[in-house]
């Protein structure tokens, strides 16, 4: 069974600040999804991540992907406040069409 | 052009009762997928249509639930003898053909509390 684990769950960071957030899953998976969530709202797509190595930059987000690894991260730079939201990843099955999403990162940036 | 929307946005019910919840996707997206999400988790898989069949229902918790999607495009996912255990979002996505290329994109949700 394929499991994500997210970390961490809760992150409060000041604006200009830099983080990493981090995605592990358990088993084979060359797809992942980075979604952003805001309350209330429906999920949002960020990054699409479909090979080893891969790595994408929108703004001040960046995300990367190492399969063998099985890790993915989301990186931040220069935080500011409009980034407040939580953010999920989640991976493909291999040859599946089902996503499996982590528990979800709540970021909350204090001007 | 027009996302993924879902209706009712918000729907309370009594335990015991039947509900219907529905889907329109992204006209042309012949995939389409239920998940539910409860409050301060992510979402979880319930079932995944190619077309008008269910390809992936392995996600239902049990035979309460049922989706259908008869001609292709709209998906309604029916709930019988509803328990409160049963509140939480429920969200719609679709796409293109399915995974892996763009991903899914997902509907508003419709926000059921069973009372």
């Amino acid at each position: 069974e394929l499991k994500v684990e997210q970390n961490p769950l809760f992150l409060s960071m000041q604006e200009g600040k830099n983080y990493t957030i981090y995605c592990n899953y358990s088993t084979t998976s060359d797809r992942l999804y980075w979604y952003r969530q805001d309350p209330g709202k429906s999920l949002e797509s960020l990054f699409v991540l479909l090979s080893n190595g891969a790595v994408k930059q929108e703004g001040r987000l960046m995300a990367s992907l190492d399969t063998k690894a099985r890790l993915s991260t989301l990186h931040i730079t220069a935080a500011v406040h409009d980034l407040s939201a939580t953010y999920f990843c989640a991976v493909d099955m291999v040859h599946g069409n089902k996503l499996v999403f982590g528990a979800g990162t709540i970021l909350r940036v204090k001007s | 052009g027009a996302g993924v929307s879902q209706t009712p946005s918000n729907k309370v019910t009594e335990k015991g009762k039947y509900v219907e919840l529905r889907c329109d996707p992204i006209s042309g997206h012949t995939a389409l997928y239920w998940y539910r999400q409860s409050l301060g988790q992510g979402p979880e898989f319930l079932i995944y249509f190619q077309g008008t069949g269910a390809a992936d229902d392995s996600g239902l918790p049990n035979d309460r639930f049922f989706a259908v999607r008869p001609e292709g495009s709209v998906s309604t996912l029916k709930i019988q003898r509803t328990e409160r255990g049963d509140s939480a979002v429920y969200l719609c996505a679709s796409s293109p053909g399915g995974l892996p290329y763009g991903g899914q994109f997902f509907g508003p949700g419709t926000r059921l509390t069973v009372l």
